[in-house]
Protein backbone atom coordinates (compact mmCIF):
# COMPACT_ATOMS: atom_id res chain seq x y z
CA UNK A 1 0.00 0.00 0.00
CA UNK A 2 1.79 2.97 -1.30
CA UNK A 3 1.77 6.15 1.47
CA UNK A 4 1.66 9.73 0.58
CA UNK A 5 3.32 10.43 -2.79
CA UNK A 6 4.87 13.63 -3.69
CA UNK A 7 6.63 14.87 -6.83
CA UNK A 8 8.98 16.61 -7.99
CA UNK A 9 11.44 15.67 -4.54
CA UNK A 10 13.77 18.44 -5.27
CA UNK A 11 13.61 21.38 -7.76
CA UNK A 12 15.19 24.95 -8.52
CA UNK A 13 13.05 27.62 -9.83
CA UNK A 14 14.34 31.53 -10.22
CA UNK A 15 12.50 34.51 -8.86
CA UNK A 16 9.59 35.47 -10.49
CA UNK A 17 8.97 31.86 -12.11
CA UNK A 18 5.64 29.47 -10.67
CA UNK A 19 6.38 25.91 -9.67
CA UNK A 20 3.28 23.47 -9.86
CA UNK A 21 3.68 20.46 -6.89
CA UNK A 22 1.80 17.20 -6.83
CA UNK A 23 0.46 14.49 -4.29
CA UNK A 24 -0.76 11.45 -4.20
CA UNK A 25 -2.84 10.64 -1.22
CA UNK A 26 -2.87 7.30 0.64
CA UNK A 27 -5.02 4.55 -0.59
CA UNK A 28 -8.57 5.61 1.03
CA UNK A 29 -7.73 9.02 2.03
CA UNK A 30 -10.05 11.47 0.02
CA UNK A 31 -8.65 15.00 2.45
CA UNK A 32 -5.26 16.71 1.47
CA UNK A 33 -3.39 18.98 3.23
CA UNK A 34 -0.42 21.71 2.14
CA UNK A 35 2.27 22.69 4.57
CA UNK A 36 5.13 24.70 3.85
CA UNK A 37 8.20 23.97 6.30
CA UNK A 38 11.09 26.77 6.00
CA UNK A 39 14.29 25.64 7.55
CA UNK A 40 14.71 25.58 11.26
CA UNK A 41 11.07 26.14 11.58
CA UNK A 42 7.91 23.96 11.93
CA UNK A 43 5.54 22.94 9.19
CA UNK A 44 3.14 26.11 9.09
CA UNK A 45 -0.24 24.91 7.20
CA UNK A 46 -1.12 26.30 3.75
CA UNK A 47 -4.86 25.14 2.71
CA UNK A 48 -6.66 21.74 3.22
CA UNK A 49 -8.76 20.51 0.36
CA UNK A 50 -11.91 17.97 0.62
CA UNK A 51 -14.30 16.73 -1.93
CA UNK A 52 -12.49 19.06 -4.58
CA UNK A 53 -12.88 22.33 -2.56
CA UNK A 54 -10.60 24.42 -0.62
CA UNK A 55 -11.96 23.73 3.22
CA UNK A 56 -9.65 25.98 5.37
CA UNK A 57 -6.51 27.65 4.29
CA UNK A 58 -4.18 29.10 6.82
CA UNK A 59 -1.91 32.94 6.58
CA UNK A 60 -0.64 32.40 2.61
CA UNK A 61 -1.26 35.33 0.33
CA UNK A 62 -3.53 34.34 -2.57
CA UNK A 63 0.39 33.07 -4.72
CA UNK A 64 -0.49 30.33 -2.64
CA UNK A 65 -3.56 28.35 -4.71
CA UNK A 66 -4.45 24.45 -5.06
CA UNK A 67 -6.56 21.81 -6.81
CA UNK A 68 -8.22 18.49 -6.14
CA UNK A 69 -8.73 15.83 -8.68
CA UNK A 70 -11.89 13.92 -8.19
CA UNK A 71 -9.27 10.84 -7.94
CA UNK A 72 -8.19 13.05 -4.57
CA UNK A 73 -4.74 13.77 -6.27
CA UNK A 74 -3.97 17.80 -5.24
CA UNK A 75 -1.57 20.11 -6.41
CA UNK A 76 -0.50 23.01 -5.21
CA UNK A 77 0.74 25.69 -6.96
CA UNK A 78 2.57 29.03 -6.47
CA UNK A 79 3.42 32.22 -8.42
CA UNK A 80 5.84 34.72 -8.40
CA UNK A 81 7.99 33.16 -6.61
CA UNK A 82 10.34 35.03 -4.03
CA UNK A 83 13.75 33.69 -2.22
CA UNK A 84 11.29 33.35 0.89
CA UNK A 85 9.36 30.54 -0.93
CA UNK A 86 12.43 28.01 -0.36
CA UNK A 87 11.00 25.51 1.72
CA UNK A 88 9.97 21.93 2.06
CA UNK A 89 6.55 21.21 1.04
CA UNK A 90 4.74 19.18 2.49
CA UNK A 91 1.49 16.90 1.15
CA UNK A 92 -0.71 15.52 4.11
CA UNK A 93 -3.42 12.82 3.29
CA UNK A 94 -6.05 11.77 5.97
CA UNK A 95 -8.76 9.70 6.99
CA UNK A 96 -12.18 10.58 4.70
CA UNK A 97 -13.81 13.63 5.82
CA UNK A 98 -10.84 14.31 8.97
CA UNK A 99 -7.61 16.21 9.06
CA UNK A 100 -6.85 15.77 12.57
CA UNK A 101 -3.38 14.84 13.99
CA UNK A 102 -3.50 11.45 14.80
CA UNK A 103 -4.84 10.61 11.33
CA UNK A 104 -2.89 12.50 8.95
CA UNK A 105 0.01 11.10 7.08
CA UNK A 106 2.69 13.22 5.72
CA UNK A 107 4.41 12.38 2.21
CA UNK A 108 8.23 13.17 2.38
CA UNK A 109 7.17 16.66 0.46
CA UNK A 110 9.03 18.68 -2.47
CA UNK A 111 12.39 20.86 -1.39
CA UNK A 112 12.05 24.00 -3.42
CA UNK A 113 14.87 26.48 -3.96
CA UNK A 114 13.98 29.71 -5.49
CA UNK A 115 17.17 31.57 -6.56
CA UNK B 1 2.88 35.59 19.79
CA UNK B 2 3.36 31.69 18.11
CA UNK B 3 0.32 29.81 18.28
CA UNK B 4 3.17 26.99 19.59
CA UNK B 5 6.50 27.91 21.19
CA UNK B 6 9.10 25.28 21.63
CA UNK B 7 12.37 25.37 23.69
CA UNK B 8 14.84 24.49 20.69
CA UNK B 9 17.52 23.10 22.59
CA UNK B 10 19.27 21.58 21.41
CA UNK B 11 19.47 18.64 24.22
CA UNK B 12 22.58 16.52 24.06
CA UNK B 13 22.40 13.59 26.27
CA UNK B 14 24.32 10.09 26.86
CA UNK B 15 22.76 6.86 25.98
CA UNK B 16 20.20 5.66 28.70
CA UNK B 17 19.77 9.49 30.06
CA UNK B 18 16.62 11.09 30.73
CA UNK B 19 15.32 14.19 28.63
CA UNK B 20 12.53 16.29 29.17
CA UNK B 21 10.98 19.15 27.44
CA UNK B 22 7.82 21.57 26.95
CA UNK B 23 6.25 23.40 24.49
CA UNK B 24 3.47 25.94 25.24
CA UNK B 25 0.36 27.01 23.16
CA UNK B 26 -1.77 30.12 22.87
CA UNK B 27 -4.98 29.26 22.12
CA UNK B 28 -6.97 28.09 24.98
CA UNK B 29 -9.56 26.53 22.92
CA UNK B 30 -7.25 23.93 21.47
CA UNK B 31 -8.68 20.30 21.64
CA UNK B 32 -6.06 17.96 20.37
CA UNK B 33 -2.56 17.73 21.26
CA UNK B 34 0.21 15.69 19.85
CA UNK B 35 3.91 14.79 19.72
CA UNK B 36 5.60 14.44 16.46
CA UNK B 37 9.20 13.04 15.31
CA UNK B 38 11.39 14.80 12.69
CA UNK B 39 14.58 12.80 11.16
CA UNK B 40 16.52 15.53 9.19
CA UNK B 41 15.23 16.12 6.32
CA UNK B 42 12.75 13.88 6.34
CA UNK B 43 8.34 14.03 6.96
CA UNK B 44 6.89 14.42 10.42
CA UNK B 45 5.91 11.13 11.95
CA UNK B 46 2.90 10.89 14.34
CA UNK B 47 5.46 10.05 17.74
CA UNK B 48 2.17 10.41 20.07
CA UNK B 49 -1.43 11.52 20.93
CA UNK B 50 -1.21 13.67 24.42
CA UNK B 51 -4.17 13.07 26.74
CA UNK B 52 -5.41 14.85 29.75
CA UNK B 53 -4.84 12.44 32.34
CA UNK B 54 -1.44 11.99 30.64
CA UNK B 55 0.01 8.69 28.80
CA UNK B 56 3.01 6.69 28.13
CA UNK B 57 4.02 4.80 24.88
CA UNK B 58 7.26 2.70 26.03
CA UNK B 59 9.93 4.96 27.19
CA UNK B 60 8.04 8.06 26.45
CA UNK B 61 5.64 10.04 28.36
CA UNK B 62 3.39 12.76 27.76
CA UNK B 63 1.86 15.21 30.08
CA UNK B 64 -0.65 17.66 28.99
CA UNK B 65 -1.61 20.65 31.67
CA UNK B 66 -4.35 23.04 30.17
CA UNK B 67 -4.68 25.33 32.94
CA UNK B 68 -1.12 26.60 32.30
CA UNK B 69 -1.33 25.63 28.43
CA UNK B 70 1.75 23.59 28.22
CA UNK B 71 2.58 20.04 27.08
CA UNK B 72 5.47 18.03 27.74
CA UNK B 73 7.30 15.01 26.49
CA UNK B 74 9.62 12.97 28.95
CA UNK B 75 12.14 10.14 27.25
CA UNK B 76 13.66 7.58 29.24
CA UNK B 77 16.60 5.15 29.00
CA UNK B 78 17.28 7.66 25.72
CA UNK B 79 18.59 5.33 23.08
CA UNK B 80 20.99 6.71 19.51
CA UNK B 81 17.90 6.36 17.71
CA UNK B 82 15.72 8.89 19.44
CA UNK B 83 18.05 11.18 18.38
CA UNK B 84 15.50 13.75 15.90
CA UNK B 85 13.94 16.55 16.48
CA UNK B 86 10.67 16.49 18.33
CA UNK B 87 7.38 18.45 17.31
CA UNK B 88 5.03 20.18 19.36
CA UNK B 89 1.31 19.91 17.18
CA UNK B 90 -2.06 21.59 18.82
CA UNK B 91 -5.51 21.55 16.74
CA UNK B 92 -7.97 23.78 17.56
CA UNK B 93 -10.97 22.28 16.67
CA UNK B 94 -10.61 22.89 12.73
CA UNK B 95 -8.69 21.19 10.38
CA UNK B 96 -4.79 22.96 10.96
CA UNK B 97 -1.94 21.86 12.69
CA UNK B 98 -0.08 24.34 14.47
CA UNK B 99 3.45 23.25 14.79
CA UNK B 100 6.11 24.40 16.95
CA UNK B 101 9.32 24.66 15.66
CA UNK B 102 10.77 21.78 17.05
CA UNK B 103 13.08 20.59 20.07
CA UNK B 104 16.63 18.89 18.92
CA UNK B 105 17.11 15.87 20.60
CA UNK B 106 20.90 14.52 20.31
CA UNK B 107 21.66 11.48 22.22
CA UNK B 108 25.85 10.57 22.46
CA UNK B 109 27.35 7.06 23.09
Amino acid sequence: DAGVTQSPTHLIKTRGQQVTLRCSPKSGHDTVSWYQQALGQGPQFIFQYYEEEERQRGNFPDRFSGHQFPNYSSELNVNALLLGDSALYLCASSLPGQGFGNTIYFGEGSWLTVV
Amino acid sequence: RKEVEQDPGPFNVPEGATVAFNCTYSNSASQSFFWYRQDCRKEPKLLMSVYSSGNEDGRFTAQLNRASQYISLLIRDSKLSDSATYLCVVNGGDYKLSFGAGTTVTVRA
